[in-house]
């Protein structure tokens, strides 16, 4: 089954505390994204991948890191998580950036205390 | 930077009502994509429109693309329960690399 799969789906983190959520995809897609979603803000992105080894800042980078070592992974690490970094986060997927649509994981619900 | 509205914010309907979401882009777009997010789920795809002045249709939902490419609508004629969820709209940057998303229009059916 296609899909885009994220780990781990919910997780409770205190400040400061580094964590990786990981994202994989076995569609052989090329391009991947992180975004995150809060209230009122609509969903909005972090990073995003062309393809292996190429990654650039989405909208909102600031406290984040990605890294893009094979085709069908594609963490985000946080590496002094905030409270403001307390968000729902979705990865997505697609076969190129230009014509084809999204795929979304299910979601990694974050809470930083 | 490029900005996407979406409006309205929010919709409640009863069940049978017609329901319209409409987006606004301050750049022209090369294309506008429509995403669903079901309470508690995440956004799937719905439809690409590419074309200026393109509409299509998926059942009871009716998509359009404004002749300038910078606003685009969702038409749902006959809303159903299963219609209940965010919509949002969503289109590319002019260098082809990220997509900005609308804030969505969150739509209530009531049986």
């Amino acid at each position: 089954e296609a899909q885009v799969t994220q780990n781990p789906r919910y997780l409770i983190t205190v400040t400061g505390k580094k964590l990786t959520v990981t994202c994989s995809q076995n569609m052989n897609h090329e391009y991947m994204s992180w975004y995150r979603q809060d209230p009122g803000l609509g969903l909005r992105q972090i990073y995003y991948s062309m393809n292996v080894e190429v990654t650039d800042k989405g909208d909102v980078p600031e406290g984040y890191k990605v890294s893009r070592k094979e085709k069908r992974n594609f963490p985000l690490i946080l590496e002094s998580p905030s409270p403001n970094q307390t968000s729902l986060y979705f990865c997505a997927s697609s076969a190129d950036f230009n014509s084809y649509e999204q795929y979304f994981g299910p979601g990694t619900r974050l809470t930083v205390t | 930077g490029q900005q996407v509205m979406q409006i309205p914010q929010y919709q409640h309907v009863q069940e049978g009502e017609d329901f319209t979401t409409y987006c606004n882009s301050s750049t022209t777009l090369s294309n506008i994509q429509w995403y669903k997010q079901r309470p508690g789920g995440h956004p799937v795809f719905l439809i690409q429109l590419v074309k200026s002045g393109e509409v299509k249709k998926q059942k009871r939902l009716t998509f359009q693309f404004g002749e300038a490419k910078k606003n685009s609508s969702l038409h749902i004629t006959a809303t159903q329960t299963t219609d209940v969820g965010t919509y949002f709209c969503a289109g590319p940057d002019s260098g082809y690399s990220t997509l900005t998303f609308g804030k969505g229009t969150m739509l209530l059916v009531s049986p």
